[in-house]
């Protein structure tokens, strides 16, 4: 069966270090989409792609990066974490007529 | 700005009890409309989605949602509640024809046995 995979599911990092979240989709969905999650917040998008080598800003980018070499993945890198980017990752995938295919998600702590 | 307001933070209802969430959008245009649900720890599960056509839909897990233009409303029901139900309910919306999702910031449902 088709899926997206997050990975890792949980992870810890020092302020300042650059952190890397793995996104991989098997259902060949041309977009993919990085949301956080907080409390109060709901989901904002971070970033986007609607195909390979196409990348796109979202509301809250800032410290963000992406890069889409294939269709299946869609890493995001934050540069230099910070606190502030403690939060639960959201990797998405899309096909309009369907809607949105969540991944499991990954809880990032920043300390 | 396009927006998606779901005015209830966290309800709470009896098992059994009929259920009705609301959701509320500001967009230009009619955009498509979601209802997800995330159970704690877990990523979100579509529930149902609204195009176009019959304004009443049908989900999965016994749901449904009613699209009124009039009132820029979308909200989800289900006519009996059971104990499984209790998670966190989010509204979405995107312009039509666009993919990307602009979501309410959801309501918790608890249920009381």
């Amino acid at each position: 069966d088709a899926e997206i995979t997050q990975s890792p599911r949980h992870k810890i990092t020092e302020t300042g270090r650059q952190v890397t979240l793995a996104c991989h989709q098997t259902w060949n969905h041309n977009n993919m989409f990085w949301y956080r999650q907080d409390l109060g917040h709901g989901l904002r998008l971070i970033h986007y792609s609607y195909g390979v080598h196409d990348t796109n800003k979202g509301e809250v980018s800032d410290g963000y990066s992406v890069s889409r070499s294939n269709t299946e993945d869609l890493p995001l890198t934050l540069e230099s974490a910070a606190s502030s980017q403690t939060s639960v990752y959201f990797c998405a995938s899309s096909d309009l007529d369907y809607g949105y295919t969540f991944g499991s998600g990954t809880r990032l702590t920043v300390v | 700005a396009q927006s998606v307001t779901q005015p209830d933070i966290h309800i709470t209802v009896s098992e059994g009890a009929s259920l009705e969430l609301r959701c509320n959008y500001s967009y230009g245009a009619t955009p498509y409309l979601f209802w997800y649900v995330q159970s704690p720890g877990q990523g979100l599960q579509l529930l149902l989605k609204y195009f176009s056509g019959d304004t009443l839909v049908q989900g999965i897990k016994g749901f449904e949602a009613e699209f009124k233009r009039s009132q820029s409303s979308f909200n989800l029901r289900k006519p009996s509640v059971h104990w499984s139900d209790a998670a966190e309910y989010f509204c979405a919306a995107s312009g039509a024809g666009s993919y990307q999702l602009t979501f309410g910031k959801g309501t918790k449902l608890s249920v009381i046995p």
